[in-house]
This record gives structure tokens, C-alpha cells and sequence, in this order.
């Protein structure tokens, strides 16, 4: 079983502070990984992708990626109280069929504190 | 441009009911995903359309679940004698890239499904 780890939270950072999100996962053959912002009663909303190893930053979001500790991360620069929400952590399982079938992590809810 | 269309945004149902859900992708994406999204859980993947054809039904959780796609743009999933245990957000997602591991998807708003 494919699986994506995220610890819950929640994770509580003052504001302008650097929030820290981490996931794990278990396919080794995993090519792409997403991070998705949801608020409460809301739908996932894309906000990075990473493919190959090493940093990518866009604006105050840094995804990091390492292949061979099958970890991947995410890194939000100067918080604000708006990006208080679960962010999730997904993995693609190998695209069957030609797609891009996603596995998700549980989430990890980010409370940036006033 | 308009997004990921969802209809209807909530559903309730008796038991032993038959639902529709509606999804109309992004206009051009030829990638269509349905997920569920059970409360406190990431979604989870039901199936992929590419064009018209269901190329991964892999999660479909039994024979009672069926989606169809007849003109490649806007997909309807079918849940025949409904179970409280349906009950969950159902999320649509579209991508316009056609094949490989980078396509990036796009959410709609989704359906919650409540069965009473």
C-alpha cells in the first residue's frame, strides 16, 4: 500500500514566522509531488509542485525535495494569519493509463498566530 | 477563466437511494479525476478520464460506483443504493496535460453527499 505520512498538527507559528511542513512517502517511483492548501469546508487549492531534487521557491513558498529519504517539504516564509489552513501533501503512484493518479497525505493544519 | 464546475454542491439522499454528481472540467483539460474526501482525510482516488474513456477506475470502492464522460467534457458520477458510508465530499479534478506524471490538477468546489 502507497502511503503519504503528514504529521496532523496542529502547527501554530507566531506571525512572520517561518512555517515548516513535512510529508514522507513510500513509493520509491513516485515522480511528482503537490502541495495543496485547503481551508475549512473548502477544496484543495494547488500551490506548488516539485519534480526533481533540491529547493523550488516561488514567492514566500519553498518546496523541497529529497528522493532518496522520500521526503518532500514545504517552507512558508514570513506567515500570515491568512495561511492559517491544512495544507496536504500528494504524491503521484505512477501514471496508469496515461494520468496522474495522486496519493494524499492526511494534511497537517498550519495556525499562524496573531 | 472559469474553473472546475460542481453540481450540486450538496446532496442529501436516503439510504438505498440513486445519486448523480455532475463535474464540468476546465474548458480545453482533457484530464478528469474524481477523488472523495472523507472528514479529517486527504482525497482519496476514485477514477481518471482521459477523453471519454475511464483509463483507471482502480478506486472505485465496488460495482455500485460508475462514472461516465460521453463527450469528453463534463463527467457525471453515479452511486446506485446509496450507504451512510458514501457520505464524503466528492472532488473533481481536471488536467490539460494528457499523459505522464506533471499534470497539475485543478479542484472543484465539490459535492458533499450526505445519506441519511
Amino acid at each position: 500500500q502507497k502511503e503519504v505520512e503528514q504529521n496532523s498538527g496542529p502547527l501554530s507559528v507566531p506571525e512572520g514566522a517561518i512555517a515548516s511542513l513535512n510529508c514522507t512517502y513510500s513509493d520509491r517511483g513516485s515522480q511528482s509531488f503537490f502541495w495543496y492548501r485547503q481551508y475549512s469546508g473548502k477544496s484543495p487549492e494547488l500551490i506548488m509542485f516539485i519534480y526533481s531534487n533540491g529547493d523550488k521557491e516561488d514567492g514566500r513558498f519553498t518546496a523541497q525535495l529529497n528522493k532518496a529519504s522520500q521526503y518532500v517539504s514545504l517552507l512558508i516564509r514570513d506567515s500570515q494569519p491568512s495561511d492559517s489552513a491544512t495544507y496536504l501533501c500528494a504524491v503521484n503512484e505512477g501514471f496508469t493509463g496515461g494520468g496522474n493518479k495522486l496519493t494524499f497525505g492526511t494534511g497537517t493544519q498550519l495556525k499562524v498566530e496573531l | 477563466g472559469a474553473g472546475v464546475s460542481q453540481t450540486p454542491s450538496n446532496k442529501v439522499t436516503e439510504k438505498g437511494k440513486y445519486v448523480e454528481l455532475r463535474c464540468d472540467p476546465i474548458s480545453g483539460h482533457t484530464a478528469l479525476y474524481w477523488y472523495r474526501q472523507s472528514l479529517g482525510q486527504g482525497p482519496e482516488f476514485l477514477i481518471y478520464f482521459q477523453g471519454t474513456g475511464a483509463a483507471d477506475d482502480s478506486g472505485l470502492p465496488n460495482d455500485r460506483f460508475f462514472a461516465v464522460r460521453p463527450e469528453g467534457s463534463v463527467s457525471t458520477l453515479k452511486i446506485q443504493r446509496t450507504e451512510r458510508g458514501d457520505s464524503a465530499v466528492y472532488l473533481c479534478a481536471s488536467s490539460a496535460n494528457s499523459g505522464g506524471p506533471y499534470g497539475e490538477q485543478f479542484f472543484g468546489p465539490g459535492t458533499r453527499l450526505t445519506v441519511l
